[in-house]
């Protein structure tokens, strides 16, 4: 089946700091893999994605690797700041149009 | 552009009432999700419709669960009547192209 499984949080880090969220997945075929993103009371905005393997996707300073080989889709930061506190969530879709989000990472960046 | 518009954004009824929520997506997506999204979980799919058409609704619980999109444009989930672990997020999504999606801003449900 489909799934995705992600670090439970939630993160604490020093404004600077560097951040790492791991998430892993399990899918048939060659999924699309994502990152969303969930500021307090809003909906989710898409962060940013990578389509086929050894594909980097990048917004906003963060980055993460289509990792074929270990099925990894870790997300990073190399220095973050206080807005970039939210619940991050990695998803996937098999087919373009079926999506499977895992449980959440919950960032808070203090000063 | 304007996003994906939901109301209400907040919501609170006793159980046993029913409750509708409402979306318009971003004009000209063809395909909308309706999500459900309990507190500390990530979305979890309800119903997908390309235009019209409900195309994925196996999630949906139908014995108090409704959704239509009349006019393949915005669309209406309706829960009748409303039991107490109802009370979630629930979000919708809309998109053009495969593998985007771009989501509203929740309803939050309280049932009392």
């Amino acid at each position: 089946g489909n799934s995705v499984t992600q670090m439970e949080g939630p993160v604490t880090l020093s404004e600077e700091a560097f951040l790492t969220i791991n998430c892993t997945y399990t899918a048939t075929g060659y999924p699309s893999l994502f990152w969303y993103v969930q500021y307090p009371g809003e909906g989710l905005q898409l962060l940013l994605k990578a389509t086929k393997a050894d594909d980097k996707g990048s917004n906003k300073g963060f980055e993460a690797t289509y990792r074929k080989e270990t099925t990894s889709f870790h997300l990073e930061k190399g220095s973050v700041q206080v807005s970039d506190s939210a619940v991050y969530f990695c998803a996937l879709t098999p087919t373009g149009n079926q999506f499977y989000f895992g449980t959440g990472t919950s960032l808070t960046v203090i000063p | 552009e304007a996003g994906v518009v939901q109301s209400p954004r907040y919501k609170i009824i006793e159980k046993k009432q029913p409750v509708a929520f409402w979306c318009n997506p971003i004009s000209g997506h063809n395909t909308l999700y309706w999500y459900l999204q309990n507190l500390g979980q990530g979305p979890e799919l309800l119903i997908r419709y390309e235009n019209e058409e409900a195309v994925d609704d196996s999630q949906l619980p139908k014995d108090r669960f409704s959704a239509e999109r009349l006019k393949g444009v915005d669309s209406t989930l309706k829960i009748q009547p409303a039991e107490l672990g109802d009370s979630a997020v629930y979000l919708c999504a809309s998109s053009d192209v495969m593998d985007t999606q771009y989501f509203g801003p929740g309803t939050r449900l309280t049932v009392l």
